[in-house]
């Protein structure tokens, strides 16, 4: 069984920094895309980064550009995701997915884990 | 960036109706086009990929089709578990988006 689980989130100023954690499960981790999805508060979903299997390749949306690092060890089969510099705005719960390969879509999702931004 | 643009935004409906979601593309995505659902509460699911293809596991009574970058899904029958907000979502071009969202009623 396919499980993603994630870990980290929590309240944090702005300005501060934060690492969350995805533990996969029941999949081969080092052969998949994986990615981070985030939904502010009663908003709709925005994809945040994806990274390559190797972690050879990243992609971010552009208001994280700078501010965020995705990263990924095959040997934990885990997935990260380094925030800096944040900003009230980064408040959301953040999701970790499996990109199921051939079709490019997001075919599991982890519980989430929010993440708020205030002082 | 590709934008998604979904409507309607919320539909009511009863159950037994034949609801219909239209999501258009800024631009030209091929098939590469999935649709989610999320209950309040929950994870979203994959319900749909490559704009027509049914997630394993997914009732028959959800159904994607394209034309050109106009993508529609249609829940044949609602049925009282279907009430929830859709989303459609392109992967052909970073950075990946999704529409805004249909909440059904």
């Amino acid at each position: 069984e396919v499980k993603l689980v994630e870990s980290g989130g929590g309240l944090v100023q702005p300005g501060g920094s934060l690492r969350l954690s995805c533990a996969a499960s029941g999949f081969t981790f080092s052969s998949f895309w994986m990615s981070w999805v985030r939904q502010a508060p009663g908003k709709g979903l925005e994809w945040v980064a994806n990274i390559k299997p190797d972690g050879s390749e990243k992609y971010y949306v552009d208001s994280v550009k700078g501010r965020f690092t995705i990263s990924r060890d095959n040997a934990k089969n885990s997935l990260y995701l380094q925030m800096n510099s944040l900003r009230a705005e980064d408040t959301a719960v953040y999701f970790c997915e499996r990109i199921d390969t051939p079709s490019r879509s997001f075919d599991y999702w982890g519980q989430g884990t929010l993440v708020t931004v205030s002082s | 960036d590709i934008q998604m643009t979904q409507s309607p935004s919320s539909v009511s409906a009863s159950v037994g109706d034949r609801v219909t979601i239209t999501c258009r593309a800024s631009q030209g995505i091929s098939s590469w086009l999935a649709w989610y659902q999320q209950k309040p509460g929950k994870v979203p699911k994959l319900l749909i990929y490559g704009a027509s293809s049914l997630q394993s596991g997914v009732p028959s009574r959800f159904s994607g089709s394209a034309s050109g970058t106009d993508f529609t899904l249609t829940i044949s029958s609602l049925q009282p578990e279907d009430f929830a907000t859709y989303y459609c979502q392109q992967s052909s071009s970073y950075p990946l988006t999704f529409g805004g969202g249909t909440k059904v009623e």
